[in-house]
């Protein structure tokens, strides 16, 4: 069974830093593209960041997190990161990691963990 | 960026019957490796996180019941969901996977009337 469980989490005060991981198992991780999507309190889905598998530098980011927020993957511990840094108000959401479909890059994301919390608030 | 719009926001079905939602993107969304538009819709119950239901346009997954239908090409994209059962209320989004920033539409919540 694919399983997907998200940690690190929590309270966070505006300008400072979160690494969100995404323990991965019941599938081969390291060719799966991986990507973070997150939800406001009461709002929809909002894409953040994709990562491709294979390694090189295939990461792409929304425009609203990029150049604070660093997707990474490490396929020998089988994990998806997330390090956000210069945290704002706006970034407060249920942070899920989901993963292709099919592995590819531009497929649907087949299955989502069950999330975890970040709110950034001083 | 693709702009996914759906249409309505909110519907109210009686047991039984059909649910249709609409979803248009801003673009065409036809993925050119494949012939297939690159369009996912997924259901989100209340505390649960989303659950994929079609991917490329009308393609349902394993395990989802086969009164979820999905249709449409280029701009114009359909969800139906007939003989509505109670376990279907829930959020529905339609989300562009043509390329980044794979967004969402705004979601129609769908509830039994």
């Amino acid at each position: 069974e694919v399983q997907l469980l998200e940690s690190g989490g929590g309270l966070v005060q505006p300008g400072g830093s979160l690494r969100l991981s995404c323990a991965a198992s019941g599938f081969t991780f390291s060719s799966s593209a991986m990507t973070w999507a997150r939800q406001a309190p009461g709002k929809g889905l909002e894409w953040v960041s994709t990562i491709i598998y294979g390694g090189g530098d295939g990461t792409y980011y929304a425009d609203s997190v990029k150049g604070r927020f660093t997707i990474s993957r490490d396929d020998s511990k089988n994990t998806l990161y997330l390090q956000m840094n210069s945290l704002r108000a706006e970034d407060t959401a249920l942070y899920y990691c989901a993963k292709s479909r099919s592995g590819a890059v531009s497929d649907a994301f087949g299955v989502w963990g069950q999330g975890t919390m970040v709110t950034v608030s001083s | 960026d693709i702009v996914m719009t759906q249409s309505p926001d909110s519907l109210a079905v009686s047991l039984g019957e059909r649910a249709t939602i609409n979803c248009k993107s801003s673009q065409n969304i036809l993925y050119s490796s494949n012939n297939k538009n690159c369009l996912a819709w997924y259901q989100q119950k209340p505390g649960q996180p989303p659950q994929l239901l079609i991917s490329w346009a009308s393609s349902r997954e394993s395990g989802v019941p086969d009164r979820f239908s999905g249709s449409g090409s280029g701009t114009d994209f359909t969800l139906t969901i007939t003989d509505l059962q109670a376990e279907d209320v829930a959020v529905y989004y339609c989300q562009q996977c043509h390329s980044t920033p794979y967004t969402f539409g705004q979601g129609t919540k769908l509830e039994i009337k």
